[in-house]
């Protein structure tokens, strides 16, 4: 079991906007960044939200990424077939002083 | 464009220790940045492993803290990864990638391919 939360599963169709959460502790998203990963089929993740809200060059805008708390969120909106993807959140964790993922979403666009 | 290249054996024994390299290119080791080591069992989630400072201080997951030893070839311009002591729960996709300039907590920014590494007799 993964120290963040994620749903297992999201689906949407193409335009639809999707939401992923993703829920942590007060040691790891409370005083930490988090950041959001894709995975493409077969490929390796590439970053897709970093510190929280930021976009990497490249990056298109129809993605965007928020935190509250202990809780963080990705929104996927104008969904297309090529976001079909596995979603994972990642912060690091205070007491133990490393890094912990989330078990990752698989987005489905029907 | 940095670059990052994994190398090393697909199969592992049992018991034995598995060996990686990641080759940065387009970059030098020794100028600076976060370094780690994540894997992602087949069809699991991802997993990190350790991270090391361009001056060779290290963070490792507790839960392989045992098994791991992570260093840095700044001459080689590579980080290498050991783990000893493998299982079958140790086959994944083993990836290198880029962590922060000077801070822990900054994201993981360019990643290698990957390479499978599978524990069998």
């Amino acid at each position: 079991q993964s120290v963040l939360t994620q749903p297992p599963s999201v689906s949407g169709t193409p335009g639809q906007r999707v939401t992923i959460s993703c829920s942590g502790s007060s040691s790891n998203i409370g005083s930490n960044y988090v950041h959001w990963y894709q995975q493409l089929p077969g490929t390796a993740p590439r970053l897709l939200i970093y510190r929280n809200n930021q976009r990497p060059s490249g990056v298109p805008d129809r993605f965007s990424g928020s935190k509250s708390g202990t809780s963080a969120s990705l929104a996927i909106s104008g969904l297309r077939s090529e976001d079909e993807a596995d979603y994972y959140c990642a912060a690091w964790t205070d007491s133990v002083s490393g890094w912990v993922f989330g078990g990752g979403t698989k987005l489905t666009v029907l | 464009q940095v670059q990052l290249q994994e190398s090393g054996p697909g199969l592992v024994k049992p018991s034995e220790t598995l060996s990686l390299t990641c080759a940065v290119s387009d970059y030098s080791i020794s100028s600076g940045y976060y370094w780690g080591w994540i894997r992602q069992p087949p069809g699991k989630g991802l997993e990190w492993i350790g991270t090391i400072y361009h001056s060779g201080s290290t963070n490792y997951n507790p839960s392989l803290k045992s098994r791991i030893t992570i260093s840095v070839d700044t001459s080689k311009n590579q980080f290498s990864l050991k783990l000893s002591s493998v299982t079958a729960a140790d086959t994944a996709v083993y990836y290198c990638a880029r962590g922060g300039a000077t801070i822990l907590n900054e994201a993981f920014d360019i990643w290698g391919q990957g390479t499978m590494v599978t524990v069998s007799s």
